[in-house]
Formats: C-alpha cells, structure tokens, sequence
C-alpha cells in the first residue's frame, strides 16, 4: 500500500529563513505528486504539483518542491519565508491515473515575525 | 464561481447516533472525494464518487458511507457514531473525475464531534 512520510511535525522558523519540509513517499510505480497548504481557518489549497519533466517544479507563493526519483521524496522549499507561511503542509501522492490522494500527516509551519 | 459547499460547518452528535454530511461541488465538477482529518493520522481517503457510482473506497468500516446525486451534490452518512470518528470530514471536487492530475478544489469541511 501506498504510504506518505513527512517528518518534521512541527518547525518554527523566523522570518527570512529558509524552509525545506521533507516528504518522503513509498510506492514503485508511476507517480504524481502534490503539496498542499492549509492556513488558519482556510480550506486546503494546492501549492504545487509534479506530474513529468523538470523535477523542479514551481508553485505558488514562491514555493518549489524537487522530485528525487531516486530517494522516493518530493520536499517543499522556499527560500525566505514570511509570517503570511504560518500554516499546515501536506504532502500527497496519487498513483498515475488513479483518482484518490495519498496524504502525509502534515507538517504545522510557525513563522515568528 | 462558488467553491465546494459543506454542511454543516460544525455538529455535534451523541455516541450511537446517525449523521449525515452534505457536500456540493463545484458547477460541472462531476466527481467528489471524502476525506477524513484527524490531527495524528492526517488526511485519510474515505470514498470518491463520479456520476453516482462510488469508484473507490478507503480503508473504512462499512459504517461510513455514502452516495451522489445525478447534479453530482454528494452525502455522506456515518452509523453508530463513536468517539473515534470526530474529525473534520473534507470534500474535494474535480472535474474530470479519472484523473486526479487536473486537481481537488477542497470545501471547508464539517467539524464533527462525537461525545
């Protein structure tokens, strides 16, 4: 069965830091990936997705996730993050085709101002 | 144009009790997911429903269940309720229902809770 890791349950980070959530995956086949945030009191919205191609993909918010074949992760980076970032990350993976999301457990992001 | 539409926001329910959860999509999305969210165990996959045909079906027991309507506004119905299932139950619609690459717009949820 499909499994989604993220390690890190919760990071707190200052303004301007750098960010990297880890997330690991644990299926053979053809995949596609997604990071999804949730802020305070909002539905969940996508952030980014990886499909084919470039593993470097690009989201909104200056977010971009690289997908590592390799080591079955697909980590959430963003070079300088803002108090606007405080919000629960998730990780997911959907068989290629298939029709339902795999979920990590979330990553909750604190950024201190 | 209007997102994905969940009622109630909140219920609250007794152990033993029925409820029943609404969802409406997004105009002309014709498939919709349920998931579960629970603070340890993240998002978990219930059901997916296209064109009032459950396709898929999580790891659940039989207690969760649901169905869709043919303008694709979809229920879901948990029996017997236990502590365990409070939870917020999230809805996700798509528009072209076999593939999951043209992405999940989520409703706001229903925050259950049993007591």
């Amino acid at each position: 069965a499909q499994s989604v890791s993220q390690h890190n349950h919760h990071v707190i980070l200052s303004e301007a830091a750098s960010l990297e959530l880890g997330c690991n995956y644990s299926y053979g086949g053809t995949v596609n990936l997604f990071w999804y945030v949730q802020y305070p009191g909002q539905h969940l919205q996508l952030l980014l997705k990886y499909f084919s191609g470039d593993p470097l993909v690009k989201g909104i918010k200056g977010f971009e996730a690289e997908f590592i074949k390799s080591k079955f992760s697909f980590n959430l980076r963003k070079p300088s993050v803002q108090w606007s970032d405080t919000a629960e990350y998730f990780c997911a993976v959907a068989q290629t085709g298939a029709n339902n999301l795999f979920f990590g457990t979330g990553t909750r992001l604190t950024v201190i101002p | 144009k209007a997102g994905v539409t969940q009622t109630p926001r909140y219920l609250i329910k007794t152990r033993g009790q029925q409820v029943t959860l609404s969802c409406s999509p997004i105009s002309g999305h014709r498939s919709v997911s349920w998931y579960q969210q629970t603070p340890g165990q993240g998002l978990q996959f219930l059901f997916e429903y296209f064109s009032e045909t459950q396709r898929n079906k999580g790891n659940f027991p039989g207690r969760f269940s649901g169905r869709q309507f043919s303008n694709s506004r979809s229920e879901m119905n948990v029996s017997t309720l236990e502590l365990g299932d409070s939870a917020l139950y999230l809805c996700a619609s798509s528009p072209q229902g076999a593939q999951i690459n043209y992405g999940y717009t989520f409703g706001s949820g229903t925050r259950l809770t049993v007591v």
